[in-house]
């Protein structure tokens, strides 16, 4: 499985700034996913990453709020923008196995708090 | 439209019992199905999967689910909990959306000594 790498591990910024977070993987990947863990909640997709296109957003998320980019095989980054309370979580990153079974590795995330 | 519930936010056992943590799925393909552990502060690490090979399939750290077509379920067991099993423990499914993977709701699994 590869080996996927997240920075910053956590931060806490105040309402209004964007973050940068990135996600770093050991290996060439054709899609990398982009997820919110709210609080105590379980997983939501925000959008999906493949090199060299717009990223694919789902229902609820907007590329102004969480633009992404992809500029090569390994490497992702997704922008909080004019955060507020309510966009603390964790954020993970994701890559696709390279079986046909569709399974995803993840890192170990990026823990968000918004004051 | 796949989905996932998980019965069961908070499962209690001690430490020796019997873990079962139960999932439900629905799906319009077959599908291929996921338990994945998150421990506190971490990522998620993938436990075990489906893939329509077997119907009994093992996984890691001595745990294993059983896919059950009539049942639409993909439950999971371990036969003798471990205090460091303590962890948040997702199911999942891909196959109607292709490669996307929708999660249930998670389940807190507690070992008590």
């Amino acid at each position: 499985s590869a080996v996927i790498s997240q920075k910053p591990s956590r931060d806490i910024c105040q309402r209004g700034t964007s973050l940068t977070i990135q996600c770093q993987v050991d290996s060439q990947v054709t899609m990398m996913f982009w997820y919110r863990q709210q609080p105590g909640q379980s997983l939501t997709l925000i959008a999906t990453a493949n090199q060299g296109s717009e990223a694919t957003y789902e229902s609820g998320f907007v590329i102004d709020k969480f633009p992404i980019s992809r500029p090569n095989l390994t490497f992702s980054t997704l922008t909080v923008s004019n955060m507020s309370p309510e966009d603390s979580s964790i954020y993970l990153c994701s890559v696709e196995g390279t079986g046909s079974s569709y399974e995803q590795y993840f890192g170990p995330g990026t823990r968000l708090t918004v004051t | 439209a796949q989905s996932v519930t998980q019965l069961g936010s908070h499962v209690s056992v001690s430490e020796g019992a019997l873990v079962l943590l139960r999932c439900n799925y629905s799906s319009s393909v077959p599908p291929y199905l996921f338990w994945y552990v998150q421990y506190p502060n971490q990522g998620l690490q993938l436990l075990l999967k489906y893939t329509s090979a077997a119907t009994l399939v093992k996984g890691i750290n001595g745990f294993e689910a059983e896919f059950k077509k009539s049942e639409t379920s993909f439950h999971l067991t371990k036969p003798s909990a471990h205090m460091s099993d303590a962890a948040e423990y997702f199911c999942a499914v891909s196959g109607d959306a292709g490669n996307m993977l929708t999660f249930g709701g998670g389940t807190r699994l507690m070992v008590k000594p």
